[in-house]
């Protein structure tokens, strides 16, 4: 089973709103990601956790604010957004490589669409 | 620096020919390399990837990749293609070797389009 799912799927939302994505996986992965998608263009990597600590921020502003409450959940905290958020928001999960000749294949959730008006 | 080129924004071919998608990659050490597709309005879903051995490495739907580390290049082929192949590609890499959490590259995507 390589299965991520996210919630909701659509999201509208106004600037001063306050709302929150969730993903989550049950593969015992230990390593979590969230990504922003513009449209026709590649993932662009925002948060990584590993063993439910961030250990990356890609200076993303802090109107986005990630949680990991534990292993299977990563949640993405959203507070006074601006229009050019509006995107397809990606979670991925993989399992840390822990010897040289594993990889840790990043498998992904369906996304959610977040419009902000 | 890690990085991936994929040189074409398009790739048109007609249903039952053989396809390729290009991809090529520029990193220090030994690169582990991914091909993801994504459906209009989807995830990202992953295809295959390359880890070392064999040059050829098959994957989901049919699809299998080549590894050529003189020409840096990672390209996807199928033989027959589908009108279901229809969607956007991404080829990604990383640098091999232990992380806790990785951080890989993507490609710029080729968007492939299959005519009945």
């Amino acid at each position: 089973d390589t299965e991520v799912t996210q919630t909701p799927k659509h999201l509208v939302m106004g600037m001063t709103n306050k709302k929150s994505l969730k993903c989550e996986q049950h593969m015992g992965h230990r390593a979590m990601y969230w990504y922003k998608q513009k449209a026709k263009k590649p993932p662009e990597l925002m948060f990584v956790y590993s063993y439910e600590k961030l250990s990356i921020n890609e200076s993303v502003p802090s109107r986005f604010s990630p949680e990991c409450p534990n292993s299977s959940l990563l949640n993405l905290h959203l507070h006074a957004l601006q229009p050019e958020d509006s995107a397809l928001y990606l979670c991925a999960s993989s399992h840390p490589s822990r010897a040289q000749g594993d990889t840790d294949t990043q498998y992904f959730g369906p996304g959610t669409r977040l419009t902000v008006l | 620096a890690q990085s991936v080129a994929q040189p074409e924004d398009q790739v048109n071919v007609a249903e039952g020919n053989p396809l390729t998608v290009k991809c090529t990659y520029s990193v220090s050490g030994n690169p582990y390399l991914f091909w993801y597709v994504q459906y209009p309005n989807r995830g990202l879903q992953f295809l295959l990837k390359y880890i070392t051995g064999d040059n050829l490495v098959k994957g989901s739907y049919g699809f299998e990749a080549e590894f050529n580390k003189s020409q840096t290049s990672f390209h996807l082929k199928k033989p027959s293609a589908l009108v279901s192949d229809s969607a956007l590609y991404f080829c990604a890499v990383r640098r091999s070797g232990y992380s806790s959490a990785s951080k890989i590259i993507f490609g710029s995507g080729t968007r492939l389009s299959i005519r009945p």
